[in-house]
């Protein structure tokens, strides 16, 4: 819980914009998350990262895009190509497949 | 590719009732792990399975992770309001956790 930090936590996108969600975390864990929350739907992983310079697709990365630069940001952009981007967006860490701690998340909203 | 379930997605109890969630996977889990979301919060871990058969329990929580390693569940004695939440299943290879849809659990004072 604490050592994750997302910002900003809400967010209104416009029609045909990107926008960047920020995750910073200094628990030293190698692996980080971007998961995606819709009503009754529950978490679908987008993408996660296990080292850095390496990430890999999740289940619903079409429209998203991320990079693994430094150890500790994981950030995730929503492009325009993702068509229902409204949701809540969680980024969590963890140290190699162990419990995963989570960052409080971003609202974004489609206006 | 692997699937995790979870039932019920809604259940409404009395308070001081008991409250139950099953989570099943399609494939066999190394571990499982739960985690509880609370409204307007984000998930939080609760706990971790790991061996066939394991039973954990955490003062009226109790978990359960079946022999075939490809069910769980999680069980509450006598719920409290403070028990409102979301509870996540979730599993998977290595660091890819698949999380189940959840189970809403309200409690009615």
């Amino acid at each position: 819980d604490g050592g994750i930090t997302q910002s900003p936590k809400y967010l209104f996108r416009k029609e045909g914009q990107n926008v960047t969600l920020s995750c910073e975390q200094n628990l030293n864990h190698d692996a980080m998350y971007w998961y995606r929350q819709d009503p009754g739907q529950g978490l679908r992983l987008i993408y996660y990262s296990q080292i850095v310079n390496d990430f890999q697709k999740g289940d619903i990365a079409e429209g998203y895009s991320v990079s693994r630069e430094k150890k500790e940001s994981f950030p995730l952009t929503v492009t325009s190509a993702q068509k229902n981007p409204t949701a809540f967006y969680l980024c969590a860490s963890s140290m190699g497949g162990n419990t995963i701690y989570f960052g409080e998340g971003s609202w974004l909203t489609v206006v | 590719g692997q699937q995790v379930m979870q039932i019920p997605q809604y259940q409404h109890v009395q308070e001081g009732e008991d409250f139950t969630t099953y989570c099943n996977s399609s494939t066999t889990l190394s571990n499982i792990q739960w985690y509880k979301q609370r409204p307007g919060g984000h998930p939080v871990f609760l706990i971790q399975l790991v061996k066939s058969g394991e039973v954990k329990k955490q003062k009226r929580l109790t978990f359960q992770f079946g022999e075939a390693k490809k069910n769980s569940s999680l069980h509450i004695t006598a719920t409290q309001t403070t028990d409102v939440g979301t509870y996540f299943c979730a599993g998977g290879p290595g660091g890819k956790l698949i999380f189940g849809q959840g189970t809403e659990l309200s409690v009615k004072p």
